[in-house]
């Protein structure tokens, strides 16, 4: 049963310190996808990937957060320093772009930060 | 900009109850796919059903079907014989042909025994 794994699956941290989120797609899957949603915005996309390359990360703020796909089993999440209004729950997803177009979630990284 | 937009923040059916979830979108784009995903407690996104623009035929899965209209930029998910299990928060999502998807806010639906 294939599945996206995401660690840790949460995280609590204080203010100014560096989180950092990992994400390991479906194998076979090119397409990894980072979200965040939160009560007051829902859903958002934050960066995406495909073929490890970075295709949009315009839902990110660049000060802050960085997204990186070192190898393809592993897509990385990383916030410095972090702040409380960081604090949502981070979703990544994979998909295998051919055509089939159905996205993947991994379980989600709860995020708190004091 | 593309925008998905669903009316009702929170429902509340009956089990067995038939219950439909309204959902609007905006576009430019042709050729795209829309989706229901249901999000139960446990948090994991859960995709229940799909649907691309270029087939007019209504996609359905099981108790799960949609009334896709192009034209009118509507697509709503009915869920006929509703279970307890069917308590979740369903979003209504658009993909656009890069491959991203935009997200409803989301409807809170609770099956009541």
């Amino acid at each position: 049963d294939a599945r996206v794994t995401q660690t840790p699956r949460h995280k609590v941290t204080e203010m100014g310190q560096e989180v950092t989120m990992r994400c390991q797609p479906i194998l076979g899957h090119n397409t990894v996808f980072w979200y965040r949603q939160t009560m007051m915005q829902g859903l958002e996309l934050l960066a995406y990937f495909r073929n490890r390359a970075p295709l949009d990360d315009s839902g990110m703020p660049k000060d802050r957060f960085s997204a990186e796909m070192p190898d393809a089993t592993l897509a990385t999440l990383k916030i410095q320093p972090s702040e409380p209004r960081d604090s949502a729950v981070y979703f990544c997803a994979s998909d295998r772009r051919a055509g089939y177009n159905e996205q993947f979630f991994g379980p989600g990284t709860r995020l708190t930060v004091l | 900009a593309q925008t998905v937009t669903q009316s009702q923040p929170e429902m509340s059916v009956q089990e067995a109850e038939t219950v439909t979830l309204s959902c609007t979108y905006d576009t430019s784009e042709s050729n795209y796919y829309l989706f229901w995903y249901k999000q139960p407690p446990s948090r994991q996104m859960i995709l229940v059903i799909r649907q691309e623009a270029y087939k007019q035929q209504n996609a359905t899965e099981n108790r799960f079907s949609v009334n896709f209209q192009k034209a009118a930029k509507s697509f709503s998910l009915k869920i006929s014989d509703s279970q307890l299990g069917d308590t979740a928060m369903y979003f209504c999502a658009f993909m656009n042909r890069d491959d991203k998807i935009i997200f409803g806010k989301g409807t809170r639906l609770h099956i009541l025994p």
